[in-house]
């Protein structure tokens, strides 16, 4: 079983709509988080961290960390065909050589 | 921004053959990585090193060696490649602090017959 968990595997939602993207640990040493996106054709690129419990925004995207439950989700309002791509989340280990553990990721299509 | 890359784009070879994967980043960064991708697996470290001559064992290394010569570049080597490394590979590097963000290359897909 992957110690990182990703769900659901593929989301479909309609332009302007808004995406929920969800992530679950099984290890309650991983304490810091990250999103990371890969457009078709490209590496991943991170979108963004988040290291405390609640939520974090930058722009239309907002990520929520529940560290007593190891649950990590990220909503995107306002969805946009560029937004279509592979979701990762990623975890590290605090005091860990910044050693990532990826999940298998969420594959999300927003329609015109 | 942080700039990776690496080479070849594509790879194939036969099993049983030799095969180098190489990665160059220009921006200093003391942490380089190597990740395969499979579909249902995500990413999934192979090796890493947090400096020239340093090497680092991840978690799926077997078959796999890797070396960082400089700073800036680091290579993956298969010996004896077997149908199971077909995969795409990809290179990243972090700073030492601050955020400790990943920037990854465009990787590289070798298939192995």
């Amino acid at each position: 079983q992957q110690k990182v968990q990703q769900s659901p595997e593929s989301l479909s939602v309609p332009e302007g709509g808004m995406a929920s993207l969800n992530c679950t640990s099984s290890d309650h040493n991983f304490q810091y988080f990250w999103w990371y996106r890969q457009h078709s054709g490209e590496g991943p690129k991170a979108l963004m961290s988040i290291f405390s419990d609640g939520d974090k925004k930058e722009g239309r995207f907002t990520a929520h960390l529940n560290k007593a439950s190891l649950h990590v989700s990220l909503h995107i309002r306002d969805s946009q065909p560029s937004d279509s791509a592979l979701y990762f989340c990623a975890a590290r280990v605090s005091g860990s050589f910044n050693k990532l553990t990826f999940g298998a990721g969420t594959r999300l299509a927003v329609c015109p | 921004e942080a700039a990776v890359t690496q080479s070849p784009r594509n790879k194939v070879t036969v099993t049983g053959g030799n095969v180098t994967l190489s990665c160059r980043q220009t921006n200093s960064h003391n942490y380089m990585y190597w990740y395969r991708q499979d579909t249902g697996h995500g990413l999934r470290l192979i090796h890493y090193s947090y400096g020239a001559g340093n090497l680092q064992i991840g978690d799926v290394p077997d078959g796999y060696k890797a070396t960082r010569t400089t700073q800036e570049d680091f290579f993956l080597l298969l010996e004896l490649a077997s149908p199971s490394q077909t995969s795409l590979y990809f290179c990243a590097s972090s700073e030492r602090g601050g955020s400790y963000e990943q920037y990854f290359g465009p990787g590289t897909r070798l298939t192995v017959l």
